[in-house]
């Protein structure tokens, strides 16, 4: 039971440039949700999903894209990196009548 | 709108000794749960303690018990026997509990420093 699993671990992008932060869970999750953290703050959530084809925006969502066509999978899409995206990337699953959130390792992403 | 708010930036306690940091939260939906996350410098978020809102006691996970004052709308971590490893950032986080699937509110945390 590997959790939830985020790669890559580290990432430098340019402004301008897109790429896709990955999460798996393979705890058979409902839930499944993206915060990002930056310096100083606590997790701001981006946007979440309730189930396979279902997705909701969160509290900071603008220049984020997600899906979620799988239970197992939920990426994090950035269209165009711009430098206020530079933050650390956190994704999240619980399931349904769990409290407990469990987190992936993170993925620090800086945008230059 | 929910709101969580931890007004200690940063906090020292001396090792075996006990500390309390503070959260307070806002919400005008009746059911709701509180939880505490650590985070050491490793930069992982490690779940730490839950309250119900309708839970009548105070939950107790080991060194680790929640302060809940519902008319206060507060939920105090209290550490016991402090560690020097329990020297991290601590976060408070609230989330609704029904038809929110895994959304969490958090604070912005207070820095916990444990010294020998």
């Amino acid at each position: 039971n590997a959790g939830v699993t985020q790669t890559p671990k580290f990432q430098v992008l340019k402004t301008g440039q897109s790429m896709t932060l990955q999460c798996a869970q393979d705890m058979n999750h409902e839930y499944m949700s993206w915060y990002r953290q930056d310096p100083g703050m606590g997790l701001r959530l981006i946007h979440y999903s309730v189930g396979a084809g279902i997705t909701d925006q969160g509290e900071v969502p603008n220049g984020y894209n997600v899906s979620r066509s799988t239970t197992e999978d939920f990426p994090l899409r950035l269209l165009s990196a711009a430098p206020s995206q530079t933050s650390v990337y956190f994704c999240a699953s619980s399931g349904q009548g769990s409290y407990e959130q469990y987190f992936g390792p993170g993925t620090r992403l800086t945008v230059t | 709108a929910q709101k969580i708010t931890q007004t200690q930036p940063g906090m020292f306690v001396q090792e075996k000794e006990a500390v309390t940091l503070d959260c307070t939260y806002d919400t005008s939906d009746p059911s709701y749960g509180l939880f505490w996350y650590k985070q050491p410098s490793s930069g992982e978020m490690i779940f730490l303690i839950y309250q119900g809102s309708y839970d009548q006691q105070n939950a107790t996970e080991g060194r680790y018990s929640l302060n809940f004052q519902k008319a206060r709308k507060s939920a105090n971590l209290v550490i016991s026997a402090s560690q020097l490893g329990d020297s991290a950032m601590y976060f408070c986080a609230m989330r609704e509990i029904y038809n929110q699937g895994g959304k969490l509110i958090f604070g912005q945390g207070t820095e916990l420093s444990v010294k020998p």
